[in-house]
Formats: structure tokens, C-alpha cells, sequence
């Protein structure tokens, strides 16, 4: 399987700061890598597809880059909605696998 | 649009075999364009991919659970049900449907992403 790591495991930041959250595949997974977002209590969200490519409906704060081995999610200005937890995901190979999540708490 | 609801029994005894329905609505089990997958996540953890199928019905599991793990699909009811067999304690989990798009080919690649979720429903493995 692919291992999909993330870091941090937690952060925590005020509204309107950026925030980047990384994420590493043991192998190149080309740019096959989303984004995810889940509340407590809730199914997560797609917010990020193909690892640059907005959902739509999705504000254009979030943003998402990288490719190979190394990606990358920023909040370019935290709003309050988006305090909740991050995953990343490979779909390159079966089985998908995800990171183990980056909770954003607020400070 | 389209949406997922889970339907199950929510407390399954130890060995025994846990089943699971996603009922589609807003959009058809039979289209092409998608596979149909099953995720869990235990109380206060990440996520799992347990397996996905495909209208035709050709699946893929993840070979964690592959001995355990039937994933079917069924057209006439715009349903795809799961079944876990010998669960335990460990299997205890939130266990989700969901969609997942297959768009391409982009550039020579096929993307996946999972685009719709159902709510969820909580499954209890416990005597």
C-alpha cells in the first residue's frame, strides 16, 4: 500500500492566517492526490481533486499544489467555518489511502 | 443531485457478519463514469478505503479485509450493499458510501476523487 503521511497532526491558528498543511507518498503518485475536509459528526468534503484542482463550490481560499511525492494545502485566510479536520488521499493506486488528518483548531 | 444514504443494523455481535446498503438517489449505480465505494472510520481515527465496485460489477478490495469483504451491486434498485464477515471489536467504525468520479483521461492519467458522501451510519460490534 501507499502511505500517505501528514504533518502536521494538529495546528493551531487564528482566523485569517494562512495555513499549509503538508503531505507525503511513500511512492510518486504522479498528481493523483485530494483534499478532504470533515467536521465532527460529519461525511468529509471534497475540496481539492487531481492536487491543484478547486471542487466546485469551493471557496477560492483553499488551494492545493505539488506533484510526485510532496503536496501541499493552503488556507490563504482562515475563516471560521474551516476550523475542522484535513485529510489527504491517493487515488494512484488501490487501496486508496488516506493521511492520518491535520486537525486546525483555532488559538 | 445525487445522494447516498447508508442503511443498516447498527449493533453487530462479535463473528458474526455485518451488511450494509447504499441506496442512490439523483443519479444512477449504472453509469459508467463512477465507482461506488465503501470507507470506515473507527471511533477517533482516520479513514479506510474498504473497497469499491464498478456497475459491471467488478470490484477491488483492500487486501486488509479482502477475505472478509463482498461488495455488490445492484442495478434494478439503484443500490450497492457491503458485507463483512467474522467481525470484531476492531471493525467497530463509522462506515460511509460514497461516490467516486472517474474523469479522464486528462493529459494520458484518469483521476478519482470522491465527490459524494453519504452521511454515514455508525455499525457496533459487541455481545
Amino acid at each position: 500500500d501507499i502511505q500517505m503521511t501528514q504533518s502536521p497532526s494538529s495546528l493551531s491558528a487564528s482566523v485569517g492566517d494562512r495555513v499549509t498543511i503538508t503531505c507525503r507518498a511513500s511512492q510518486s503518485i504522479s498528481s493523483q492526490l485530494n483534499w478532504y475536509q470533515q467536521k465532527p459528526g460529519k461525511a468529509p468534503k471534497l475540496l481539492i481533486y487531481a492536487a491543484s484542482t478547486l471542487q466546485s463550490g469551493v471557496p477560492s481560499r483553499f488551494s492545493g499544489s505539488g506533484s510526485g511525492t510532496d503536496f501541499t494545502l493552503t488556507i490563504s485566510s482562515l475563516q471560521p467555518e474551516d476550523f475542522a479536520t484535513y485529510y489527504c488521499q491517493q487515488s494512484y493506486h488501490s487501496p486508496r489511502t488516506f493521511g492520518q488528518g491535520t486537525k486546525v483548531q483555532i488559538k | 443531485q445525487v445522494q447516498l444514504q447508508e442503511s443498516g443494523p447498527g449493533l453487530v455481535k462479535p463473528s458474526e457478519t455485518l451488511s450494509l446498503t447504499c441506496t442512490v438517489s439523483g443519479g444512477s449505480v449504472s453509469s459508467g463514469s463512477h465507482y461506488w465505494s465503501w470507507i470506515r472510520q473507527p471511533p477517533g481515527m482516520g479513514l479506510e478505503c474498504i473497497g469499491f465496485i464498478y456497475y459491471s460489477g467488478t470490484t477491488n478490495y483492500n487486501p486488509s479485509l479482502k477475505s472478509r469483504v463482498t461488495i455488490s451491486v445492484d442495478t434494478s434498485k439503484n443500490q450497492f450493499s457491503l458485507k463483512l464477515s467474522s467481525v470484531t471489536a476492531a471493525d467497530t467504525a463509522v462506515y460511509y458510501c460514497a461516490r467516486e468520479q472517474i474523469v479522464g483521461p486528462t493529459g494520458g492519467y484518469y483521476y478519482y476523487y470522491m465527490d459524494v458522501w453519504g452521511e454515514g451510519t455508525t455499525v457496533t460490534v459487541s455481545s
